[in-house]
């Protein structure tokens, strides 16, 4: 089992519309989550990090954290064609290392 | 320039040399990690610092690869007797410690030919 896992995608959405973005994990001694977005070659940026169960919020994107669930998502809203990229979950567990899921890929649609 | 910065960004080189890779990370981060991603996977975790000690190696790096942070601040990968199976995108990222955010360079594509 994978430490963590996502959707590959892609996943399409009209410009303006929510996109959904999810992500389980298995450890559950982790502590820290994040959301990092990769434009094709380039590196990862992060996006939004999440510490605590419940909703944050910057700007048009949430994310969302279920400690019991073991599931964390990012919401993006009023999707512009500039968001279509990967989007990478990563986790910071009791280890010291990030683990990465394989990213969902956005594409918005004009 | 206050964020990661990783140098060269783009390396050719024959199967068989040797390879190396250099990160600065921000400066009042302690924690320093070296990842590997191949296209349509995520980062693969490769090898982290605390300050000048490596105190972590992925099972998946060979002893081809070697890491080292002297002094706490710039790291150096190298990857001796390079294969073609060593092509991928090198991150390098740095944290203020093991909990917060992550910031990654820009990466290093290296291609083996």
């Amino acid at each position: 089992q994978k430490e963590v896992e996502q959707n590959s995608g892609p996943l399409s959405v009209p410009e303006g519309a929510i996109a959904s973005l999810n992500c389980t994990y298995s450890d559950r001694g982790s502590q820290s989550f994040f959301w990092y977005r990769q434009y094709s070659g380039k590196s990862p940026e992060l996006i939004m990090s999440i510490y605590s169960n419940g909703d944050k919020e910057d700007g048009r994107f949430t994310a969302q954290l279920n400690k019991a669930s073991q599931y964390v998502s990012l919401l993006i809203r009023d999707s512009q064609p500039s968001d279509s990229a990967t989007y990478l979950c990563a986790v910071k567990g009791a280890g010291n290392q990030f683990y990465f899921g394989t990213g969902t890929s956005l594409t918005v649609i004009p | 320039d206050t964020g990661v910065s990783q140098d060269p960004r783009h390396k050719i080189t024959k199967r068989g040399q040797n390879v190396t890779f250099r990160c600065d990370p921000i400066s009042e981060h302690n924690r320093l990690y070296w990842y590997r991603q191949t296209l349509g996977q995520g980062p693969e975790f490769l090898t982290y610092f605390q300050n000048e000690a490596q105190l972590e190696k992925s099972r998946l790096l060979s002893d081809r690869f070697s890491a080292e942070r002297p002094k706490g601040s710039f790291s150096t990968l190298e990857i001796q007797r390079t294969e073609q199976g060593d092509s991928a995108m090198y991150l390098c990222a740095s944290s203020w410690d093991g909990n917060t955010e992550a910031f990654f360079g820009q990466g290093t594509r290296l291609t083996v030919v």
